[in-house]
């Protein structure tokens, strides 16, 4: 079936550490990739985006991800993070021409001040 | 100036109650969306609307209608509110333009349902 995964839904680290999180999707075809983030109580809001071009794509808040076709997976990544990155993470995938954005369940990040 | 705007932000009702929410927005896309997020967070769309017409309608209870009044207007009803009805709906808008579409999230709107 067709989906988003994302794994380890719970992370914890501390300020200051790296942080990956990992997004494999299962649809064929040409697709645009995005990362959501939400913050405690409030809305989606958007770190970034791939839909051509360079693999790997800068968003904003220091985020950046790795669009790898071989692999179906779109990676975000934090070198060093902050307690307020503290929030949830949602990929979310969009196949050309197809106005359905499906999204994975999300991964719960918690950064330890 | 807020982009994608929903009403209420909170709603609070019994089960059995008809209620509806509203949103607007005022980028001048041509599609807009609902989606459900539940109590684990997971996020899936119901409906879509192109320029005022159904594209996408998930496998929803017929409790929920949407309603275009224009294309800068989606809004849900939702018939003998259940439980399980209790979740937050985000409203989003998109420009369809070829194969890119980025959609652009409201508020949300949280349902409890007692």
């Amino acid at each position: 079936a067709q989906s988003v995964s994302q794994h380890n839904h719970h992370v914890i680290l501390s300020e200051a550490a790296s942080l990956e999180l990992g997004c494999n999707y299962s649809y064929g075809g040409t697709v645009n990739l995005f990362w959501y983030v939400q913050y405690p109580g409030q809305h989606l809001q958007l770190l970034l985006k791939y839909f051509s071009g360079d693999p790997l794509v800068k968003g904003i808040k220091g985020f950046e991800a790795e669009f790898i076709k071989s692999k179906f997976s779109f990676n975000l990544r934090k070198p060093s993070v902050q307690w307020s990155d503290t929030a949830e993470y949602f990929c979310a995938v969009n196949v050309w021409g197809n106005n359905r954005l499906a999204f994975g369940k999300g991964n719960q990040v918690v950064v330890i001040p | 100036d807020t982009a994608v705007s929903q009403t209420p932000k909170y709603l609070v009702t019994q089960m059995g109650n008809d209620k509806s929410i509203k949103c607007e927005q005022n980028l001048g896309h041509d599609t807009m969306y609902w989606y459900k997020q539940d109590s684990k967070k997971f996020l899936k769309i119901m409906f879509s609307y192109n320029n005022k017409e159904l594209i996408i309608n998930e496998t929803v209870p017929n409790r929920f209608s949407p309603k275009s009044p224009d294309k800068a207007h989606l809004n849900l009803h939702i018939n003998s509110l259940e439980l399980g009805d209790s979740a937050v709906y985000f409203c989003a808008s998109s420009q369809q333009t070829g194969e890119y579409n980025e959609q652009f999230f409201g508020p949300g709107t949280r349902l409890t349902v007692l």
